[in-house]
């Protein structure tokens, strides 16, 4: 399959342990963020949103934590399984664009 | 994929020689823009379309062109002025507007020769 990234930063947990991947932005007017995630050769897929005036955000099985003091967001995903095996990226919007980070890669052991 | 899709999934051209990706959404979404990845690295927007008939360049447009003359479709030309252009090509598209959540195609693996 495509290969999204060969050295990106890589965060190993055991199935069934909590995730949390970290994103640094650079924008102190961004107001809305972006996780998304992309499994080998496939398009980026949507996972969960949220807005400058929330600090946290709850899906199924993944949270978004936001603190706009330090710029700094997060992705923590609940019982880690085999299939969240992928590149996660986050985005924050700059006026009418989003402005990606570099991915974080997240490998799941048995 | 959400509605949008992007073909070939595969695309070999030889050097010099101009090709264009088709990108196309139902969705009705106003906004459509293309990114390009790189191993190693995250999505760089080439040009984006807010509006049919409307384009702007992104961060690296030098070396592709694009139309917009249906809201559906915005294809994506790479010239051979693009001094790389092996890559996985994206297309996105959204509602447009403050919120502005972005929904990928399955990508294009363009390898030039």
């Amino acid at each position: 399959g495509e290969s999204v990234g060969l050295h990106l930063p890589t965060l190993s947990v055991q199935e069934g342990d909590n995730s949390i991947i970290n994103c640094a932005y650079s924008n102190s007017a961004s107001d809305y963020f972006i996780w998304y995630k992309q499994e080998s050769g496939k398009g980026p897929q949507f996972i969960i949103d949220i807005r400058s005036n929330m600090d946290k955000r709850q899906g199924q099985r993944v949270t978004v934590l936001l603190n706009k003091t330090v710029k700094h967001l997060s992705l923590q995903i609940a019982a880690t399984q085999p299939g969240d095996s992928a590149v996660y990226f986050c985005a924050e919007k700059e006026t009418d664009k989003l402005i990606f980070g570099t991915g974080t890669r997240l490998q799941v052991f048995p | 994929d959400g509605g949008i899709t992007q073909s070939p999934k595969y695309l070999f051209r030889k050097e010099g020689q101009n090709v264009t990706l088709s990108c196309e959404q139902n969705l009705n979404h106003d906004a459509m823009y293309w990114y390009r990845q790189d191993p190693g690295q995250g999505l760089r927007l080439i040009y984006y379309s807010q509006i049919v008939n409307d384009f702007q360049k992104g961060d690296i447009a030098e070396g592709y062109s694009v139309s917009r003359e249906k809201k559906e479709s915005f294809p994506l030309t790479v010239t051979s002025a693009q001094k790389n252009p092996t890559a996985f090509y994206l297309c996105a598209s959204s509602t447009g507007g403050g919120r502005d959540t972005q929904y990928f195609g399955p990508g294009t693996r363009l390898t030039v020769l």
